[in-house]
């Protein structure tokens, strides 16, 4: 069951303009969401996170943004960069158990 | 402070053949995990280990993968034997505690011809 989607296979954008990555999840029990960033031969690493209280969190260049009622995340990254090209990865848990992660979407920022 | 390391970090091997991947946490992580990764899809979790526990094996193939963490410490998953579909890459995590921030390691990608 895909309790964290990601319909984006893939997303190209502008060098200096803004990315937008999407994510849906199905349970409500998530009350904690992660993005992972991904480059090429190498494993996940985390970018930021969000908890369920909120509905913001940002941290320089990203902000991730949370609608529980829609059960919808986003990853805003502004203004995107060439070095930000790599796969981002969506993830949720609910009450500290594992992790479930979407299915990933590949950026890719054109100089 | 060192990251995950696994190797080897690619296997290719033939149908039925079994194969072994390694996986050394970072220091001081008492939680350990095992995911599969296929092509175009994101990780899934195969186990949990709460320092040499297995505390969450449900989606451990168990008729063909066996893993263990002896002393809380290393770890290896083996497949045997192994099949076509078993192609994909396994990573290797560790946090602090059971719900921390994972950290992962490179992966091995594995090739069953």
């Amino acid at each position: 069951d895909q309790q964290v989607k990601q319909n984006s296979p893939s997303l190209s954008v502008q060098e200096g303009r803004i990315s937008i990555l999407n994510c849906d999840y199905t349970n409500s029990m998530f009350d904690y969401f992660l993005w992972y960033k991904k480059y090429p031969a190498e494993g996940p690493t985390f970018l930021i996170s969000i908890s369920s209280i909120k509905d913001k969190n940002e941290d320089g260049r990203f902000t991730v943004f949370l609608n529980k009622s829609a059960k919808h995340l986003s990853l805003h990254i502004v203004p995107s960069q060439p070095g930000d090209s790599a796969v981002y990865f969506c993830a949720a848990s609910a009450d500290n158990n594992d992790m479930r992660f979407g299915a990933g979407t590949r950026l890719t920022v054109k100089p | 402070e060192a990251g995950v390391v696994q190797s080897p970090r690619y296997k290719i091997i033939e149908k039925k053949q079994p194969v072994a991947f390694w996986c050394n946490p970072i220091s001081g992580h008492n939680t350990l995990y095992w995911y599969l990764q296929n092509l175009g899809q994101g990780p899934e979790l195969l186990i949990r280990y709460e320092n040499e526990e297995a505390v969450d094996d449900s989606q451990l193939p168990k008729d063909r993968f066996s893993a263990e963490r002896l002393k809380g410490v290393d770890s290896t998953l083996k497949i045997q034997p192994a099949e076509l579909g078993d192609s994909a890459v396994y990573l290797c995590a560790s946090s602090r505690t059971s719900g921390g921030l994972q950290y992962f390691g490179p992966g091995t990608r594995l090739t069953v011809t």
